[in-house]
Order: structure tokens, then sequence, then C-alpha cells
């Protein structure tokens, strides 16, 4: 079974770094693209980027370009998402989810990590 | 880039059919048969109902349908049951990566 296991919640000031991870589980890690997605408090899904663990490549989304950071460990199956300094702004539902093997389509979804920043 | 556009709200009766557009450009939609479409219950992941258009993963309800004509995709849902109240978006490849769209909610009355 594919299954996708978010870290927990974090709390942090502005202007504090911060890393969270997706570990996946039940599939082969290094052959599959996985995706962050934002969700801002009460509103929409929005698309990061994408790595593939298998060799690192990263796709970013231009409005995320530089303002986040998406890497990946394969010997522990784990990808991350990572701030240098956090804004107000950055306070959201991150989620990340597993892509198929062609297309782009987001098909296995981790819980969620909610990030609040404030000061 | 920006979102691609969704009615922000469809309503119908139990038994009804809602349909939910989806507008991009000739540059995601229009270009790629790879739209999908994910529902979203309240503080849950969100779940894939169509992809690629109109294929449906296993185990969701042949009441979900998808298609596409020029930029505009579209999400049928037949049979409208209460269980179907939920925020729904669409998602458009688009050449360097993945568009969602402003995100539906669907309300049944």
């Amino acid at each position: 079974e594919v299954q996708l296991v978010q870290s927990g919640a974090e709390v942090k000031k502005p202007g504090e770094s911060l890393k969270i991870s997706c570990k996946g589980s039940g599939y082969s890690f290094t052959s599959y693209w996985i995706g962050w997605v934002r969700q801002m408090p009460g509103k929409g899904l929005e698309w990061m980027g994408i790595i593939y663990p298998g060799d690192s490549d990263t796709r970013y989304s231009p409005s995320f370009q530089g303002q986040v950071t998406i890497s990946a460990d394969k010997s522990i199956s784990t990808a991350y998402l990572q701030w240098s300094s956090l804004k107000a702004s950055d306070t959201a539902m991150y989620y990340c989810a597993r892509l198929a093997a062609s297309g782009g389509l987001l098909l296995f979804w981790g819980q969620g990590t909610l990030v609040t920043v404030s000061s | 880039q920006s979102a691609l556009t969704q009615p922000a709200s469809v309503s119908g009766s139990p038994g009804q059919s809602i349909t939910i557009s989806c507008t991009g450009t000739s540059s995601d939609v229009g270009s790629y048969d790879l739209v999908s479409w994910y529902q979203q219950s309240p503080g849950k992941s969100p779940k894939v109902l169509i992809y690629e258009v109109t294929k449906r993963p296993s185990g969701v309800s042949d009441r979900y349908s998808g298609s596409k004509s020029g930029n505009t995709a579209s999400l049928t849902i037949s049979g409208l049951q209460a269980e179907d109240e939920a925020d729904y978006y669409c998602c458009s490849y688009t050449g360097s990566g993945s568009l969602f769209g402003t995100g539906t909610t669907v309300t049944v009355l």
C-alpha cells in the first residue's frame, strides 16, 4: 500500500527557518516524482513544485521559485520542503503527493502539515 | 501563471446532475489532455476523481465524469448525493509543471 506520512504541525516566528518532511513507503521511492501543494487558510490548492528522488531533478512553479527549497533523501525515502526565512504569509497547510507514472497526476496524498507563522 | 477559472459555487438537489467548468488557456488546458479533478472534503486531503480528462481511478464512482472542449474542461456529477458536498479542483499540466483551478464548492440542497 502506498503511503505518504508527513511531519507534524509547526508553529514558528517570522524570520525562522523550517524544514518539513514527507516519508514515502509501499513503492519504489526513487521511481516516482513527489510534489508539494500549498493551501492557505480558507483558500484553494496551489501547485508548488516537484522532485524526482532518483536524481533530485526539481521543478518549481514560478510563484514559488526562490521562496522555498524542495529536496529529497532517497536513503530514507523522504522528501522535504524548506524555508530559510518564514513570513506570516507562509501560514498554510502543506501537502505532499506522489505523482502517477506519467501525466503529472497527484495520485497519492499525505495527510498534510500545518505551518503557522506568528510573532 | 494565473489559476484556472472555476465557478465559486454550484448547487443542486439530490438526484440532479451538475457540471463544474474549468477554463484555462491554449498553454495549459487547451494544449494537453492532462486535466485532472480532485475532491476535497473539510479537513481532508484531496482525492483524485478524474485524470487525463475522462479517466476514473478504480474505486471512484461512475457518477463522476469528465470532458474537455478547447480551453475548458468540465466535471459532471450525476445523481447528486449528500456525500458529494465538498470542494472540487481541476488541475492541468502546463508543459513545465501543473496549475490548479480556483476551486468550486458543491452544495446539495
